[in-house]
């Protein structure tokens, strides 16, 4: 079974620039999650669907970040226009609707780095 | 105040011996669960047990071990007989409430196994 895949693993690019994140889930799992470690930091949420409907975006910093999953399987975030503050690894995640714990399975991450 | 809290910013253990991450948290919902991850150099984050707040027992998973005091809000890691490949950080996470929801993380504890 294939796990979370995350695309690009790296990203550099300009201050003002756009990038977009994607993210595939698990096959079959209907939560989807984004998270964030900004260097030296701990690891935070940043938003959380339910199939292709956002369930929880407490943790997006500001309106500079949108992310959609359409059709509820993968899932994109964009940065626009990115700061230097984005910098960080930009995780994904995804989780079963059931099961113990419902434990959420990482990808391995975008490296973002805003110069 | 602070929902998980790993007090050890680095730990060293000889191969094949045994280790203790420390994991406090903080919570008022009744339930709740309890994970920790790996993220080896190369930067994913690898599920490695669970233990949720109404489970009797301890989780155990291999060479892992969470050593749940429910009274005193901890849930500390034991890895037996330590392995270089154990080198990495390891994170301690909460979900709170039953339902599929964003995990908060602690800071990491980055293990160093030595000959």
């Amino acid at each position: 079974e294939a796990g979370v895949t995350q695309f690009p693993s790296h990203s550099v690019i300009e201050k003002g620039q756009t990038v977009t994140l994607r993210c595939d889930p698990i096959s079959g799992h209907d939560n989807l999650y984004w998270y964030r470690r900004v260097m030296g930091k701990e690891i935070k949420f940043l938003l959380h669907f339910v199939k292709e409907s956002k369930q929880d975006e407490s943790g997006m910093p500001n309106n500079r970040f949108l992310a959609e999953r359409t059709g509820g399987t993968y899932s994109t975030l964009k940065v626009q226009p990115a700061e230097l503050e984005d910098s960080g690894v930009y995780f994904c995640a995804s989780s079963p609707q059931q099961g113990p714990g419902k434990t959420q399975y990482f990808g391995p991450g975008t490296r973002l780095l805003v110069l | 105040a602070q929902k998980i809290t790993q007090t050890q910013p680095g730990m060293f253990v000889q191969e094949k011996e045994a280790v203790t991450l420390d994991c406090t948290y903080d919570t008022s919902d009744p339930s709740y669960g309890l994970f920790w991850y790996k993220q080896p150099s190369s930067g994913e984050m690898i599920f490695l047990i669970y233990q949720g707040s109404y489970d009797q027992q301890n989780a155990t998973e291999g060479r892992y071990s969470l050593n749940f005091q429910k009274a005193r809000k901890s849930a500390n890691l034991v890895i037996s007989a330590s392995q270089l490949g154990d080198s990495a950080m390891y994170f301690c996470a909460m979900r709170e409430g039953w339902t599929a929801s964003k995990l908060t993380f602690g800071t990491g504890t980055r293990l160093q196994v030595t000959l």
